[in-house]
């Protein structure tokens, strides 16, 4: 079985540059997650599709990160203008459907110089 | 929210040592993660658990849903058990189900 898989799994831009993400979820699986792991702390959800749906995007900063999974399978997610706090690994994961366990890709490492 | 506190927050132990690695949060939740994370980025999971006890290969989790305190066991350790482990919980608890994580324990077994 295909795991969780993410592209680019490194990227360096310059701050107020633009980026995106790419995720292609396991076949099957309903609900999608973004996570943010800044170096030395835990993941952090940043938004949590089901489907094509957002179930919560409460920690998303909204002014300048967007996600969207528009067929409900792979999902994008853009940063516009970068900072240099966003630095950090970008997680993809998705669970079969919600409640169940959850399967993580390799992550994007992002470096905001 | 629910907070999540793991300990210690670094451990090294000789191989064939017995490892313990805890995990407190505050709200009560449908299920328990632990997940581990090699240098690199990859997380993977290792168990998902709502009650007792849940064993695979020389790892076991155990979970006490009435003191909100779970346990990751590793038994005859060894090197390539090095990584980070870390415990999460759905983020507002009850039937929410995006994941709190705690900071995450430093293992490392040497040889």
């Amino acid at each position: 079985e295909a795991g969780v898989a993410q592209s680019p799994r490194y990227k360096i831009i310059e701050k107020r540059q633009s980026v995106a993400f790419w995720c292609n979820p396991i076949s099957g699986h309903a609900t999608l997650y973004w996570y943010q792991q800044i170096l030395g702390q835990g993941p952090k959800l940043l938004i949590q599709f089901q489907n094509n749906g957002v179930v919560d995007d409460s920690q998303l900063p909204k002014d300048r990160f967007s996600a969207e999974r528009l067929k409900g399978v792979d999902s994008t997610l853009k940063i516009q203008p970068a900072k240099l706090e966003d630095s950090a690994v970008y997680l993809c994961a998705s669970s079969l459907k919600r409640n169940t366990e959850a399967f993580f890709g390799q992550g994007t490492r992002l470096t905001v110089v | 929210k629910n907070e999540v506190e793991q300990s210690p927050q670094n451990l090294t132990a000789q191989e064939g040592e017995f490892i313990t690695i805890n995990c407190s949060y505050s709200v009560g939740i449908s299920a328990l993660h632990w997940l581990q994370q090699h240098p690199g980025g990859g997380i993977v999971s290792l168990f998902m658990l709502s009650s007792g006890k849940k064993k695979h290969g020389r790892l076991i989790a155990t979970i006490n849903i009435q003191e909100k305190h779970s346990s990751l066991h590793i038994t005859a350790s060894h090197p390539r058990d090095s990584a980070v482990y870390i415990c999460a919980v759905p983020k507002e608890g009850g039937g929410a189900d995006g994941l709190t994580f705690g900071k995450g324990t430093h293992l490392i077994i040497q040889p």
